[in-house]
């Protein structure tokens, strides 16, 4: 089975950075992924990590460390529409494709 | 435009009906997931499907749920009979096995 972690909110202000972190314990791992979610709206699709690293995509980056079994979404430049929920998810070997119970993320001016 | 279509969008109805959620995934993705979010829960998988053989459903209530996929157009997720913790956001979503998965708008149950 899997197992994800993350915290269930974060507080920043416009124009700051924010790093939202997530661990993760899986049975077999094929890549982990960021998705966004706004209040009554579907998950859309943030970032894909499945190399240990960083991967930067303007104002968002992740980070993934397979032998930590973490990574981190760093939402930088910080703007009002930024605030949602971010979801951290892992697929397994059987391209199982498994969440965390998300972070909410509150931007206030 | 591609997208994952789900319908209905919102369905109200009462204990006991039979519930049908359909989803037409994106063409060509041979991979389609059934999740199903409350606050209490997340965003739980119910079920998904590779070329449109069930690998996984495991998180699904076997005595009341269904999940089958008729062809490569169309996924259905059943509850009978329904009850009212079922009321949930359902979504459909859909990829490729080494791409990222696309969702649907979701169909929001009520059982009352």
């Amino acid at each position: 089975g899997q197992n994800i972690d993350q915290p269930t909110e974060m507080t920043a202000t416009e124009g700051a950075i924010v790093q939202i972190n997530c661990t993760y314990q899986t049975s077999g791992f094929n890549g982990l992924f960021w998705y966004q979610q706004h209040a009554g709206e579907a998950p859309t699709f943030l970032s894909y990590n499945v190399l240990d690293g960083l991967e930067e995509k303007g104002r968002f980056s992740s980070f993934l460390s397979r032998s930590k079994g973490y990574s981190y979404l760093l939402l930088k430049e910080l703007q009002m529409k930024d605030s949602a929920s971010y979801l951290c998810a892992v697929r397994d070997n059987d391209y199982k494709l498994s969440f965390g119970a998300g972070t909410t993320v509150t931007v206030r001016a | 435009d591609a997208r994952v279509t789900q319908t209905p969008r919102h369905k109200v109805t009462e204990m006991g009906q039979e519930v049908t959620m359909r989803c037409q995934p994106i063409l060509g993705h041979n991979t389609v997931f059934w999740y199903r979010q409350t606050m209490m829960q997340g965003l739980e998988l119910l079920a998904y499907f590779r070329n449109r053989a069930p690998l996984d459903d495991s998180g699904m209530p076997k005595d009341r749920f269904s999940a089958e996929m008729p062809d490569a157009t169309l996924a259905t997720l059943k509850i009978q009979p329904s009850e009212p913790r079922d009321s949930a956001v359902y979504f459909c979503a859909s990829g490729l096995p080494d791409r990222e998965a696309f969702f649907g708008q979701g169909t929001r149950l009520t059982v009352v």
